[in-house]
């Protein structure tokens, strides 16, 4: 069953270190999202692409974070140096662009920056 | 700018009642909506959308409802189980081709 795979599930790192998140889109699917999740933001569209290129990542603090799909089956966020203020849930979504809107999320991964 | 809002952050139900979540949007540009559940530790689950061409639609136990308007959105649940606890989310997808989220609504099952 299609699902997105996002790596690690849990991190945990002390301020200052860098952080890569992964992603494998659902095979076919070429539109790829990341948010954050916290309780008091919700949820927060980060960057997203289609056909692997940039198309919005005005949510992103661009002095710390990057994202980057090095081919269709990896997507990946990094973070360098991250802050304690980083601490969230990070999701990965995938979808099919031309008219289908429908995203099929990760599990996510708990980011805890100490 | 784009906003997505829900009216009530916490909502508990009766096991067999019907659930009614609400959502209010503010850009009448949106053209989609959708519903997603998400169970503690898990992604948000897609449950059912709609696009703006349309006021209803039905799912299995659920149904959107969209209200142009007012610019509202709600979910309703049939029969409520256990199993629907969880916090549910509206988006809307407006010019932007992105999905924004509103803040959540908590259902609790009491049996």
């Amino acid at each position: 069953d299609a699902r997105v795979t996002q790596t690690p599930r849990h991190k945990v790192t002390e301020m200052g270190q860098e952080v890569t998140m992964r992603c494998q889109p659902i095979l076919g699917h070429n539109t790829v999202f990341w948010y954050r999740q916290t309780m008091m933001q919700g949820l927060e569209l980060l960057a997203y692409f289609r056909n692997r290129a940039p198309l919005d990542d005005s949510g992103m603090p661009k002095d710390r974070f990057s994202a980057e799909m090095p081919d269709a089956t990896l997507a990946t966020l990094k973070i360098q140096p991250s802050e304690p203020r980083d601490s969230a849930v990070y999701f990965c979504a995938s979808g099919a662009s031309g008219g289908n809107e429908k995203l099929f999320f990760g599990s996510g991964t708990q980011l805890s920056v100490l | 700018g784009e906003s997505v809002g829900l009216h009530l952050p916490t909502l508990s139900v009766q096991e067999g009642d019907n659930s009614i979540i609400n959502c209010a949007y503010s850009n009448s540009a949106s053209d989609y909506f959708i519903w997603y559940k998400q169970e503690s530790g898990k992604g948000p689950q897609f449950i059912i959308d709609i696009r703006s061409n349309m006021d209803k639609r039905q799912g299995q136990r659920v149904t959107v409802l969209l209200n142009k308007t007012v610019k509202h959105l709600s979910l309703q649940i049939a029969a409520t189980q256990p199993g629907d606890s969880a916090v549910y989310f509206c988006a809307e997808k407006g010019g932007a081709q992105k999905l924004v989220f509103g803040q959540g609504t908590r259902l609790t099952i009491n049996p």
